[in-house]
């Protein structure tokens, strides 16, 4: 069974700060990794996708991706209430299935 | 474009009652997906299209049917309906089978089911 995990949270940082979400999969042949951020009774949006091993930056976001630990991150940086949602890890383990990890909650106090 | 459009936002079932929710995208993409989503739980693949006239189960098939007689629409049929089946589901589009393609999301369906 090829799984997505991530820390259900909730993460809860201060205005300003860097907020880190992680995710591990398990299915070594997966070739693409997205991060979707969901607000409360809405649906998921794209906000980072990444292919190859290092770090991708968008803004105030940054994407890591480590293969051989089977490991991909996010960090918000200067991270604002407006951040405040569940942020979705997802994997692309080949063609067109993905398979969704349950989300971190992020919680940004002001 | 409108996107990936559903309806209805909400509804409420009794047991056993059917219902089918729809699910319209002008995106032209091929392939389209349903999910539901229970609370603090990822999205789960119930069935997927990856065009007219071609369907397949996915994780939670069981209770649902699909049809994809057009590009454009993919409804999802919900025969006698059971409390496990509250959920919220999601409607979504890619335009092909590439695995670097984001997915696009309707705004969901709230089914209660009493």
């Amino acid at each position: 069974q090829k799984e997505v995990e991530q820390n259900s949270g909730p993460l809860s940082v201060p205005e300003g700060a860097i907020a880190s979400l992680n995710c591990t999969y398990s299915d070594r042949g997966s070739q693409s990794f997205f991060w979707y951020r969901q607000y409360s009774g809405k649906s998921p949006e794209l906000i980072m996708s990444i292919y190859s091993n290092g770090d991708k930056e968008d803004g105030r976001f940054t994407a890591q991706l480590n293969k051989a630990s089977q490991y991909v991150s996010l960090l918000i940086r200067d991270s604002q209430p407006s951040d405040s949602a569940t942020y979705l890890c997802a994997v692309n383990t080949g063609g067109f299935k993905t398979i969704f990890g349950a989300g971190t909650r992020l919680f940004v106090k002001a | 474009n409108a996107g990936v459009t559903q309806t209805p936002k909400f509804r409420i079932l009794k047991i056993g009652q059917s219902m089918t929710l729809q699910c319209t995208q002008d995106m032209n993409h091929n392939y389209m997906y349903w999910y539901r989503q229970d609370p603090g739980m990822g999205l789960k693949l119930i069935y997927y299209s990856v065009g007219a006239g071609i369907t397949d189960k996915g994780e939670v098939p069981n209770g649902y049917n699909v049809s994809r007689s057009t590009t454009e629409d993919f409804p999802l049929r919900l025969e006698l309906a059971a409390p496990s089946q509250t959920s919220v589901y999601f409607c979504a589009s890619i335009l092909d089978g590439s695995s670097y393609n984001e997915q696009f999301f309707g705004p969901g369906t709230r089914l209660t089911v009493l």
